[in-house]
């Protein structure tokens, strides 16, 4: 079957910008998750949902980002302003329920120039 | 705030050779799962510890959560260029549901 997908692969943009970042998740997985890995570092926790709410949103780390999953499937993480700081490999994971093991998707890379 | 150090950061070793790293925290997690990370790809489950004192093999890869729930170890026996990649540990605890990694230590397994 078909893994967690994310678009795009990779996104570049200008400080200041909007962007949008899509995971699909594996189909029937109803617990999403976000993650952000810096160069050199291991994912670090954003956000997660289960089902259509956000359950857990203690690791985004300003009002800058937002997550939104509005039919309880495929999610997507907004960033306003983005900043040269942003810049870091965004990961998506997708569990069979919250509690159980998480399968992750490749990630989109995201430069803010 | 629930921390996870790997050790060691860095490993190069010669091929057929045995290793062992570490998973240490001062938490006690509910859950530790250990990735295989491939440059430009995401982390890949190798495997999940819930029982202090579990030990699980995945062909000559050995996993051991510690009797405490606080600190895992992976050993690799006969080491392979295949094995080469970014190894991280993740814990699942302090009722929260998403994972906390360690910065994971970077194997290279020179033929």
């Amino acid at each position: 079957g078909a893994g967690v997908s994310q678009t795009p692969s990779n996104k570049v943009t200008e400080k200041g910008k909007y962007v949008e970042l899509r995971c699909d998740p594996i189909s029937g997985h109803t617990a999403l998750y976000w993650y952000r890995q810096s160069l050199g570092q291991g994912p670090e926790f954003l956000i997660y949902f289960q089902g259509t709410g956000a359950a857990d949103d203690s690791g985004l780390p300003n009002d800058r980002f937002f997550a939104v999953r509005p039919e309880g499937s495929v999610s997507t993480l907004k960033i306003q302003r983005t900043e040269r700081g942003d810049s870091a490999v965004y990961l998506c994971a997708s569990s069979r329920q919250q509690g159980y093991e998480q399968y992750f998707g490749p990630g989109t890379r995201l430069t803010v120039t | 705030t629930q921390l996870l150090e790997q050790s060691p950061q860095f490993l190069s070793i010669q091929e057929g050779e045995n290793l062992t790293v570490y998973c240490n925290s001062s938490s006690v997690f509910s859950s530790l799962q250990w990735y295989r990370q491939e440059p430009g790809e995401g982390p890949v489950l190798l495997v999940t510890v819930v029982t202090g004192g579990e030990v699980k093999k995945l062909k000559r890869l050995t996993f051991q959560f510690g009797d405490a729930r606080k600190d895992s170890s992976l050993h690799i026996t006969a080491a392979q260029p295949g094995d080469t990649g970014l190894y991280l540990c993740a814990g699942r605890g302090g009722g929260a549901d998403g994972l906390t990694f360690g910065k994971g230590t970077h194997l290279i397994i020179q033929p």
